[in-house]
């Protein structure tokens, strides 16, 4: 079985430039969710997506993040401008509709803003 | 308000010890506990998870973790370490009253296995 896949895996741009990730989760994967992972800290959720619609968006920086799943399958998310402290590991994970929290997580995005 | 402590950044132990990787709580209603584990350059892959019934869970790799409601605790442990578990793990919660099945993350511990 494929896992979630995520790229690029690795990203460094200026700051005040733009960015965008992709990640497509696993096959009847109705849940997807976009982590940010700061350099010593535990992940944080983004953005909760329930098929093509948004379940939780409470933590994301709306001035400059954006995202979406508009066909209910794979999803981008977006910064810009990004500015220094964006810097981090984004994570997206999927897991099926109800499921008890078992989340399958990509290998992430390291996003580097100089 | 949930949240998760994981009081200790790293853990050193000799192979072949046992090891234990602490982890505390705070949720509203009953929590939903788990444990996941990031090697280097990879993402996270879960180990076990507490929903209800036996407080001890076993799961993946020959871990296993106690779930104490009036500690307020969901340890990992292990009997004996092998240096390929040494890791990043995190603890994580949900509080089952929440609709939402996004988990709340503690800031990791580092475990190291030494030969």
């Amino acid at each position: 079985e494929a896992g979630v896949a995520q790229s690029p895996r690795y990203k460094i741009i200026e700051k005040r430039q733009s960015v965008a990730f992709w990640c497509n989760p696993i096959s009847g994967h109705a849940t997807l969710y976009w982590y940010q992972q700061i350099l010593g800290q535990g992940p944080k959720l983004l953005i909760q997506f329930q098929n093509n619609g948004v379940v939780d968006d409470s933590q994301l920086p709306k001035d400059r993040f954006s995202a979406e799943r508009l066909k209910g399958v794979d999803s981008t998310l977006k910064i810009q401008p990004a500015k220094l402290e964006d810097s981090a590991v984004y994570l997206c994970a999927s897991s099926l509709q109800g499921a008890n929290g078992e989340l399958f997580f990509g290998e992430g995005s390291r996003l580097t803003v100089l | 308000a949930q949240s998760v402590a994981q009081p200790e950044d790293q853990v050193n132990v000799a192979e072949g010890n046992p090891l234990t990787v602490k982890c505390t709580y705070s949720v509203s209603g009953n929590p939903y506990l788990f444990w996941y584990v990031q090697y280097p350059n990879r993402g996270l892959q879960f180990l076990l998870k507490y929903i209800t019934g036996d407080n001890l869970v076993k799961g993946s790799y020959g871990f296993e973790a106690e779930f104490n409601k009036s500690q307020t605790s969901f340890h990992l442990k292990k009997p004996s370490a092998l240096v390929s578990d040494s890791a990043l793990y995190f603890c994580a919660v949900r509080d089952s009253q929440t609709g939402a099945n996004n988990l709340f993350f503690g800031t990791g511990t580092r475990l190291t296995v030494i030969p």
